[in-house]
């Protein structure tokens, strides 16, 4: 079946540092990818996705490159901030609308 | 504007006693979900609905109970609690549109069974 494995947090990072958070999928047909923003306290929001290879997905200053040689879609951002702390799921969508979710990476951004 | 809630926020039960938790969306979705969420597991769908009367098992449908009687609205029922049920729950909802769609989440009901 489908799956989604990314690093395990925490991730702590100073203000202004550069993020990577890696994304690897396995899937059967041909997916669309997310990653999903989780901000304490409350539910997911979508952040930004991508629906075949080479697309780039970006919002906020967060960008994700869908790597199909590579099943890779792994989130970058030059400069966090502290408002980016949050909890973050890469997940695909394969088959319907069925959302497999990875294990979620809590990042912490330190002033 | 367009959200999908859930009540309650809150809960701490006790095992056996019959509970169900609310959601309802407002944006006309025809696709509707609960997911669990746990440390280190990320999150696992329950049960889901591609319609009005249609509802199919997800990854860990054990010990729970959906209907869908209204497009708007998806029940979690949980019919005798267990402890190893306690969780953050998310009900989810997006529109039938095959590989594009954006899920549209709840703000999570964390429930407790002692």
């Amino acid at each position: 079946g489908d799956s989604v494995t990314q690093m395990e947090g925490p991730v702590t990072l100073s203000e202004e540092a550069f993020l990577t958070i890696n994304c690897t999928y396995t899937a059967t047909g041909y997916p669309s990818l997310f990653w999903y923003v989780q901000y304490p306290g409350e539910g997911l929001q979508l952040l930004l996705k991508a629906t075949k290879a080479d697309d780039k997905g970006s919002n906020k200053g967060f960008e994700a490159t869908y790597r199909k040689e590579t099943t890779s879609f792994h989130l970058e951002k030059g400069s966090v901030q502290v408002s980016d702390s949050a909890v973050y799921f890469c997940a695909l969508s394969d088959a319907g609308n069925m959302l497999t979710f990875g294990g979620g990476t809590r990042l912490m951004v330190k002033p | 504007e367009a959200q999908v809630t859930q009540n309650p926020r809150y809960l701490i039960t006790v095992t056996g006693k019959k509970l169900t938790v609310t959601c309802s969306q407002n944006m006309n979705h025809e696709y509707m979900s609960w997911y669990r969420q746990d440390p280190g597991l990320g999150l696992r769908q329950i049960y889901y609905s591609m319609n009005v009367e249609v509802t199919d098992k997800g990854d860990v449908p054990e010990g729970y109970k959906v209907s869908r009687k209204e497009k708007r609205n998806f029940p979690l029922i949980l019919e005798s609690p267990s402890p190893n049920q306690t969780s953050l729950y998310f009900c989810a909802s997006s529109a039938l549109q095959g590989l594009r769609v954006e899920a549209f989440f709840g703000q999570g009901t964390r429930l407790t069974v002692v």
